[in-house]
């Protein structure tokens, strides 16, 4: 079936510092591609999504590329901050699916 | 835009006692999903509702689980009687689903169970 694999946490960070978290999914199909973030005591928000092979999701300085010949869909910052601190999942649901399947979450703390 | 709504956002039981979650989507959100997430993985699916229909009910342990969305907006999830391994996040999450594409899920904060 439809599986997410991710980076390990947890992550531990200066802020301005590069972030990286690696994801990589199996699916029998096309899959639509997520990441989604978790700040403490609050509920899983969308951080980006792509929907097909070379797009490119970002928002909020974060960004993933599908790369369909890796089948995967690695997170990216530039420069962190304190307020980046939170636990990253990846996600996918096959095309015209709604079942999300998520990764196990990588925990990232950022220190000023 | 409200978000998704969920309460309580903590419960703690006794094993074998009944528990109930309850769950508002955003307005106008056809589609209303269950999830659950054990410590340290990420969520899982346990129920999906298209309006008031439970459409996919694969992942519910249907002996102690049951949910409702009755007049298809709010949305009760209930464990009856609850185990040691329930203890979990119950996460609800909201959409506007068609056939067609996959659209993005708002997920409420979640209902952090603790069964003694």
């Amino acid at each position: 079936g439809d599986s997410v694999t991710q980076m390990e946490g947890p992550v531990t960070l200066s802020e301005e510092a590069f972030l990286t978290i690696n994801c990589t999914y199996t699916a029998t199909g096309y899959p639509s591609l997520f990441w989604y973030v978790q700040y403490p005591g609050e509920g899983l928000q969308l951080l980006l999504k792509a929907t097909k092979a070379d797009d490119k999701g970002s928002n909020k300085g974060f960004e993933a590329t599908y790369r369909k010949e890796t089948t995967s869909f690695h997170l990216e910052k530039g420069s962190v901050q304190v307020s980046d601190s939170a636990v990253y999942f990846c996600a996918l649901s096959e095309g015209g699916d709604y079942k999300l399947s998520f990764g196990a979450g990588t925990t990232v703390t950022v220190r000023a | 835009e409200a978000g998704v709504v969920q309460s309580p956002r903590y419960k703690i039981i006794e094993k074998k006692q009944p528990v109930a979650f309850w769950c508002n989507p955003i307005s106008g959100h056809n589609t209303l999903y269950w999830y659950r997430q054990n410590l340290g993985q990420g969520p899982e699916l346990l129920i999906r509702y298209e309006n008031e229909e439970a459409v996919d009910d694969s992942q519910l342990p249907k002996d102690r689980f049951s949910a409702e969305r009755l007049k298809g907006v709010d949305s009760t999830l209930k464990i009856q009687p609850a185990e040691l391994g329930d203890s979990a996040v119950y996460l609800c999450a909201s959409s506007i689903w068609d056939r067609a594409s996959t659209d993005t899920q708002y997920f409420g904060p979640g209902t952090r169970l603790t069964v003694l």
